[in-house]
């Protein structure tokens, strides 16, 4: 099966400045990767997804890279601010319905 | 945006006891719901994959006996714990697609079990 692994496990930044998170996949049917947001407590919420056919996707301060080459994929928040401190997911699946296979997530602390 | 609840949000039980979990998806049906466990600081571990009139598919190291998960409708799915044990303590949530797309789900707000 699908084996996504995330990096790295906590990640402290100053508030202005730029976070970077790195999942790899080991499945290349794998074609579509989110990520989510969760905060304490809560359920985890899609913030921007990217599917197989394209390399780059960007949404405000959020973007999302992938190589699928190299079977990675990569979320860059820019001018990061203290709401943005949350753990945040990578996944992958098949699409269509399919099973999600999840990272194990990004500890992400924004200090103002 | 799509909406999917949980019932309860959170439940205290005794060891031996068997303790259900709803999941509705409130403004949209849902073909395929999928049941997560997530322990503290842990990522989320798929559980099983419900899909409506059918048998769910269980993970590997999943007991199907032990988590009955019954997707009677395509707006409801239930999981039960059955005989809980303390080490069954968790937070288990749910996620369903909606029917306009085929990739995106969403969460319910899961579910804080505590078996004493």
């Amino acid at each position: 099966g699908e084996n996504v692994e995330q990096h790295p496990s906590t990640l402290s930044v100053q508030e202005g400045d730029s976070a970077v998170i790195k999942c790899t996949y080991s499945d290349s049917a794998s074609n579509y990767f989110p990520w989510y947001k969760q905060e304490l407590g809560k359920r985890p919420q899609l913030i921007i997804d990217i599917r197989s056919n394209v390399g780059e996707k960007k949404d405000q301060r959020i973007a999302v890279t992938l190589n699928k080459t190299a079977k990675h994929f990569s979320l860059h928040i820019t001018e990061t601010q203290p709401e943005d401190s949350a753990v945040y997911f990578c996944a992958a699946s098949m699409g269509n319905f399919n099973k999600f296979y999840f990272g194990s997530g990004t500890k992400l602390n924004v200090k103002p | 945006g799509a909406v999917v609840s949980q019932h309860p949000s959170r439940v205290i039980c005794k060891s031996g006891t068997s303790v259900k979990i709803e999941c509705r998806s409130l403004d949209f049906q849902a073909t395929t719901m999928f049941w997560y466990r997530q322990f503290p600081k842990k990522s989320l571990m798929l559980m099983a994959t419900s899909n409506e009139g059918s048998k769910a598919t269980y993970e590997q190291g999943v007991e199907k006996d032990k988590f009955l998960i019954n997707h009677a409708s395509l707006t409801l799915s239930t999981l039960t714990v059955t005989s809980a044990h303390p080490e069954d303590s968790s937070f288990y949530i749910c996620s369903a697609f909606t029917s306009g797309s085929t990739d995106t789900q969403y969460f319910g707000p899961g579910t804080r079990l505590t078996v004493l």
